[in-house]
């Protein structure tokens, strides 16, 4: 079984500066995929990023950039240029490449952006 | 744009009454999940359907069942509702083919049982 897991709770950052999230995962799988989700605060979830295990480059989206390692089973989000607009819950959340995309989550990091 | 719509957003309950949540999905998917997320634990996966009339059960089935009568709707049964089943329920859905893997949220019902 895979596991995820988030061991910042709750972040906070000034707006216009920089963030990272911390994700580590466990998995004897060696193709799956890697997504990080955004919950504002009474809307729905999104998707932010994801990353494919078998890509070495590391997936960029605008503001948001992720180092994976995955060696380590490591899979961080970076927040460059923080908006008062990311303030959220985020969840990091792995699934198998083969499957019925059955996704595995991380029990989320709350981030609030400071003005 | 996907859309996917829960039939409410805030539910009150007694114990002991069946509950029906009801998830509908515009865009053809193939995969219809439904999720509880608490806090401190995260998004647990209660059911998912991979197809109309079947199901699997995901990481904590007990006390739930679902009915996948059409492509675009899942629904989520609480048979006899309990006070530990008060939470946030999300419905998610997929599409099946390669590289479509993202899954997209309905806004969620929070429910309480009395």
């Amino acid at each position: 079984a895979q596991t995820v897991t988030q061991s910042q709770p709750e972040m906070s950052v000034q707006e216009a500066e920089t963030v990272t999230l911390s994700c580590t995962y466990d998995t004897s799988e060696n193709n799956y995929y890697l997504f990080w989700y955004k919950q504002p605060p009474s809307r729905q979830m999104i998707l932010v990023i994801r990353q494919e295990a078998y890509k070495q480059q590391n997936a960029t989206e605008n503001r948001f950039s992720v180092n994976f390692q995955k060696a380590a089973k490591s899979f961080s989000l970076k927040i460059s240029d923080s908006q008062l607009g990311d303030t959220a819950m985020y969840f990091c959340a792995f699934m198998k490449h083969e499957g019925y995309q059955k996704v595995t989550f991380g029990i989320g990091t709350k981030l609030q952006v400071i003005p | 744009d996907v859309k996917v719509t829960q039939s409410s957003r805030y539910l009150v309950k007694r114990t002991g009454e069946k509950v029906f949540l009801e998830c509908v999905q515009d865009m053809d998917h193939e995969n219809m999940f439904w999720y509880r997320q608490d806090p401190g634990l995260g998004l647990r996966l209660i059911y998912f359907s991979y197809d109309v009339k079947m199901k699997e059960k995901g990481d904590i089935p007990e006390g739930y069942s679902v009915s996948r009568e059409k492509k675009e709707r899942f629904s989520l049964i609480l048979e006899s509702a309990s006070t530990n089943q008060t939470s946030m329920y999300l419905c998610a859905s997929s599409s099946g083919g390669r590289n479509q893997e993202t899954q997209y949220f309905g806004p969620g019902t929070r429910l309480l049982v009395l």
